[in-house]
């Protein structure tokens, strides 16, 4: 696509569900990134996907959070057992290749209010 | 660990202004940086790339520039305008990763 797709935009849910967030990054984009902002904060890394593989997930702010690519296409943020200080916006990124000359792009994010 | 500051927190000028953003980051050891812009409910926007081994980078009324042996740089924005109104985060990013650390951003307000 054009830009980088981000769904939901928003999602509200309860402490203790699950929640799914995708990312469709621009075709042909080989890097992909997951960011988190928490109010008032800046940008948090979280995850870091090259291809389908993840070498760094050091981000990852705990054995609750995951995530997957598949087809070095859309990938998949998944909080499990969801606490209220997850809420958050999560940004995806795409990028041509993981170079650090390679410019980034980001989606709009997904607003995640846990109640 | 790098760390990233930006300096103001907040800014707010008529418009017309010219005015000056900071950036400090703690390890020079960088790839390149970069100045994006934010708009409420939006995505990052990248404004200006600069790499290491530039000196400064130019976009329209846009200008930043990097000082990597001090860890500085600087967008300076020419003749604000009230569409200029956005949180502008800087961002490096580290010869000995691939991530980008970003600072907190400066929340910039132009008034009419």
């Amino acid at each position: 696509g054009a830009g980088v797709s981000q769904s939901p935009s928003n999602k509200v849910t309860e402490k203790g569900k699950d929640v799914e967030l995708r990312c469709d990054p621009i075709s042909g984009h080989t890097a992909l990134y997951w960011y988190r902002q928490r109010l008032g904060q800046g940008l948090e890394f979280l995850i870091y996907f090259q291809g389908n593989s993840a070498p760094d997930k050091s981000g990852l702010p705990s054995d609750r959070f995951s995530a997957e690519r598949t087809g070095e296409s859309v990938s998949t943020l998944t909080i499990q057992r969801t606490q209220q200080e997850d809420s958050a916006v999560y940004l995806c990124a795409s990028s041509v290749g993981g170079s650090g000359a390679n410019v980034l792009t980001f989606g709009a994010g997904s607003r995640l209010t846990v109640l | 660990k790098q760390e990233v500051t930006q300096i103001p927190a907040a800014l707010s000028v008529p418009e017309g202004e010219n005015l000056v953003l900071n950036c400090s980051f703690t390890d020079s050891a960088i790839y390149n940086l970069q100045w994006f812009r934010q708009d409420p409910g939006k995505g990052l926007t990248s404004l200006l790339l600069i790499q290491s081994s530039q000196r400064e980078q130019t976009s329209g009324r846009l200008n930043a520039s990097l000082d990597k042996s001090s860890g500085r740089s600087t967008l300076y924005i020419a003749a604000s305008q009230p569409g200029d109104s956005a949180t502008y985060l800087c961002a490096v990013r580290s010869v000995s990763n691939y991530k980008l650390t970003f600072g907190k951003g400066t929340l910039l307000t132009v008034n009419p």
